[in-house]
């Protein structure tokens, strides 16, 4: 199993472009989730989603969009980039309520 | 609202002393509680969750209500130990999200 995997590992984006990040898992979880790490904040959830076909917004929504159509595929959008999202974007994945969380490698964005 | 509160961003501590990373955490259902580590260049991975009770990698964690802590102590520190760690609070029982505290970067120095 690739377990959680995350595309891509970096990127620079312009003020305003958008661009997809690509989150899948293998193991066949119901649960996934995005988070996003700065220095000082922590670990800060955006969008989950309990099932193929339902999401939910976490802490820190605005400004991203999810859809999940498949279990295996979790993608999040970021429809015109603002520099504050520069950041560290975490997908995980976790088998049903209360089991571990497993992470992705992250993907390191840059807005400029 | 949950809230979880890990006071120290940096903490360091020779190889072979005694660690305590703290925890503190607001909730107002029945908690579950979780610690997960990240090292250098590696993925968040969980460490230990409160209600397996189980020692990993000589770390242990017990959670007290009274105080609403979570604490996490290893007797002997490792060079290895050195890596960020994050404490997180879910709802007993399972919850779908959970809330992590902004974590501490804990250094084992030789």
């Amino acid at each position: 199993n690739a377990g959680v995997t995350q595309t891509p590992k970096f990127q620079v984006l312009k003020t305003g472009q958008s661009m997809t990040l690509q989150c899948a898992q293998d193991m066949n979880h119901e649960y996934m989730s995005w988070y996003r790490q700065d220095p000082g904040m922590g670990l800060r959830l955006i969008h989950y989603s309990v099932g193929a076909g339902i999401t939910d917004q976490g802490e820190v929504p605005n400004g991203y969009n999810v859809s999940r159509s498949t279990t295996e595929d979790f993608p999040l959008r970021l429809l015109s980039a603002a520099p504050s999202q520069t950041s560290v974007y975490f997908c995980a994945s976790s088998r049903d309520r209360g089991n571990e969380q497993f992470f992705g490698p992250g993907t390191r964005l840059t807005v400029l | 609202a949950q809230r979880v509160t890990q006071p120290e961003k940096l903490l360091s501590v020779f190889k072979g002393a005694p660690v305590e990373l703290k925890c503190n955490y607001s909730y107002s259902g029945s908690p579950e509680l979780f610690w997960y580590v990240q090292y250098s260049r590696q993925r968040l991975q969980l460490l230990l969750r409160h209600i397996s009770r189980e020692s990993i990698k000589g770390f242990t964690a017990d959670l007290n209500k009274g105080e609403t802590s979570f604490h996490l102590k290893k007797p002997f520190a490792q060079e290895e130990d050195s890596a960020m760690y994050y404490c997180a609070l879910g709802r007993q029982g399972g919850s779908e999200k959970l809330v992590f505290g902004k974590g501490t970067k804990l250094t084992v120095n030789p």
